[in-house]
């Protein structure tokens, strides 16, 4: 069955500190690979996205992700996290054989201290 | 440019109203996806536009739920009766024509309560 996981429901980090948010999926077909942030009260936004090539990919507000197929994960990284960088981070995933349906994981809730 | 458009952004209604939510998808964009937001179930697809025809309804709870697509600039998501449960958050999501790239860019939804 196709399935995203993301393994932590919260995780809280001091401003300034490193961050990686992991995101695992299961099924065997190629995947492309997401991850969304969602602010209280707000849509989601993309934050960057593989589908081929090199298996890091930049995004935006100085987030990355590296796509690892050994170990069927995409974790997202930031080297330095900023007090806005608190909101939801979803991971999502969309297999080739089925072209348009977008799995999500359950989130992981980030909290930055001060 | 802008985003993908839901109106209202927040409802409020009494058990057995009908509720109408609106969206309107990028211009360009030949798909459009509906999706509710729940604590308990996170983020379900509801139902899958392509070119304004419904290819995917398989996640439409029951039959209270109905979406139509009448052209490549807006779309309806109905609940009539709407029942508590429905309470949620309902995001609208829509993706560029032929880039191969399934990318999504969802709406800031619409906050459904019903009383």
């Amino acid at each position: 069955a196709q399935s995203v996981t993301q393994p932590d429901i919260h995780i809280t980090v001091s401003e300034g500190a490193s961050l990686e948010l992991r995101c695992n999926y299961s099924y065997g077909a190629t995947p492309y690979l997401f991850w969304y942030v969602q602010s209280p009260g707000q849509g989601l936004q993309l934050l960057l996205k593989y589908f081929s090539g090199d298996t890091l990919v930049q995004g935006i507000k100085g987030f990355e992700a590296e796509f690892k197929r050994s170990q069927s994960s995409f974790n997202l990284r930031k080297p330095s996290v900023h007090w806005s960088d608190a909101a939801e981070y979803f991971c999502a995933v969309v297999w080739m054989d089925s072209s348009y349906k977008l799995i999500f994981g359950s989130g992981t809730r980030l909290l930055v201290r001060p | 440019d802008a985003g993908v458009i839901q109106s209202p952004r927040h409802e409020v209604t009494e058990m057995g109203q009908e509720v109408t939510l609106r969206c309107k998808p990028i211009s360009g964009h030949n798909s459009l996806f509906w999706y509710r937001q729940t604590m308990m179930r996170g983020l379900e697809l509801l139902i899958y536009f392509n070119n304004n025809v419904p290819i995917d309804d398989s996640g439409m709870p029951e039959d209270r739920f109905s979406a139509k697509m009448p052209n490549a600039s807006f779309s309806t998501l109905k609940i009539q009766p709407s029942e508590p449960r429905d309470s949620a958050v309902y995001f609208c999501a829509s993706r560029p024509t032929g880039t191969g790239s399934n990318e999504q860019y969802f709406g800031p939804g619409t906050r459904l309560t019903v009383t």
